[in-house]
C-alpha cells in the first residue's frame, strides 16, 4: 500500500504560471519534507513542517511556498515558475526530525514550457 | 572536499554477481540511509542504520560508526536492480540529509 503518495506524477505549467503540487500521507508522522531534484543532482531540502511548524531553508527561493493543512496533506506552491524550476519534486515523510527515517513519495516531474 | 564521499559512481556488473558500494562520510551523523533511485523515477528508502548491520532480502547495508564509512551489498545481482544507490547521512547537529553524489548500478542479463 502506497505510504507517501504525491499527485500528480506529471506536471506541465506554463512560464510564469502558478503551479501546486500534492503529497499525502497515511503514515501519520510528524515531519513532511519537500525537496527538489534537478536531472543528475542530488535532491535539495527546499522546506519541512513539523507539525504545523513551518521550517524554510535559508537558500530556498520566495518564489516556493508550502501549506500543511492537516497532518496527511502537505503542498507545495510555485508562484511564478520559471525554466530553472523544471525539475522532480519529491516529498517525504518521517516520524520526528531528529534523524528519522525518511519515507519518500515517487516524486512529481515539473515541466515549465 | 564533500561531505559524503561514494565509490564506485558508476558499477557494471553482470546478472548474479556480488556488488559492492561504498561511502565514507566526514559530517556527525546520528543514522545513514541508503536509498534506492531508478532512471527518472522516485527515491525508495531501502535502509537506516546507526550501527551494525542490517539485511534485507538479498540486499544487506553495515556500517562503521568509528571509521566513518558504511557499505551496501547485493547478492546474486538482477537486472531490475539496475539504479541509482545513494548514500546519505542524517543527524548530527541537524536532522538534514547529506547527499552523496550517488552509485549508478547497471546489472546485464
Amino acid at each position: 500500500d502506497a505510504m507517501v503518495i504525491q499527485n500528480p506524477r506529471y506536471q506541465v505549467t506554463q512560464f510564469g504560471k502558478p503551479v501546486t503540487l500534492s503529497c499525502s500521507q497515511t503514515l501519520n508522522h510528524n515531519v513532511m519534507y519537500w525537496y527538489q531534484q534537478k536531472s543528475s543532482q542530488a535532491p535539495k531540502l527546499l522546506f519541512h513542517y513539523y507539525d504545523k511548524d513551518f521550517n524554510n531553508e535559508a537558500d530556498t527561493p520566495d518564489n516556493f511556498q508550502s501549506r500543511r493543512p492537516n497532518t496527511s496533506f502537505c503542498f507545495l506552491d510555485i508562484r511564478s515558475p520559471g525554466l530553472g524550476d523544471a525539475a522532480m519534486y519529491l516529498c517525504a515523510t518521517s516520524r520526528d526530525p531528529a534523524g528519522g527515517e525518511q519515507y519518500f513519495g515517487p516524486g512529481t516531474r515539473l515541466t515549465v514550457t | 572536499k564533500n561531505e559524503v564521499e561514494q565509490s564506485p559512481q558508476n558499477l557494471t556488473a553482470q546478472e548474479g554477481e556480488f556488488i559492492t558500494i561504498n561511502c565514507s562520510y566526514s559530517v556527525g551523523i546520528s543514522a545513514l540511509h541508503w536509498l534506492q533511485q531508478h532512471p527518472g523515477g522516485g527515491i525508495v528508502s531501502l535502509f537506516m542504520l546507526s550501527s551494525g548491520k542490517k539485511k534485507h532480502g538479498r540486499l544487506i547495508a553495515t556500517i562503521n560508526i568509528q571509521e566513518k564509512h558504511s557499505s551496501l551489498h547485493i547478492t546474486a545481482s538482477h537486472p531490475r536492480d539496475s539504479a541509482v544507490y545513494i548514500c546519505a547521512p542524517s543527524g548530527g547537529s541537524n536532522y538534514k540529509l547529506t547527499f552523496g553524489k550517488g552509485t549508478l548500478l547497471t546489472v546485464n542479463p
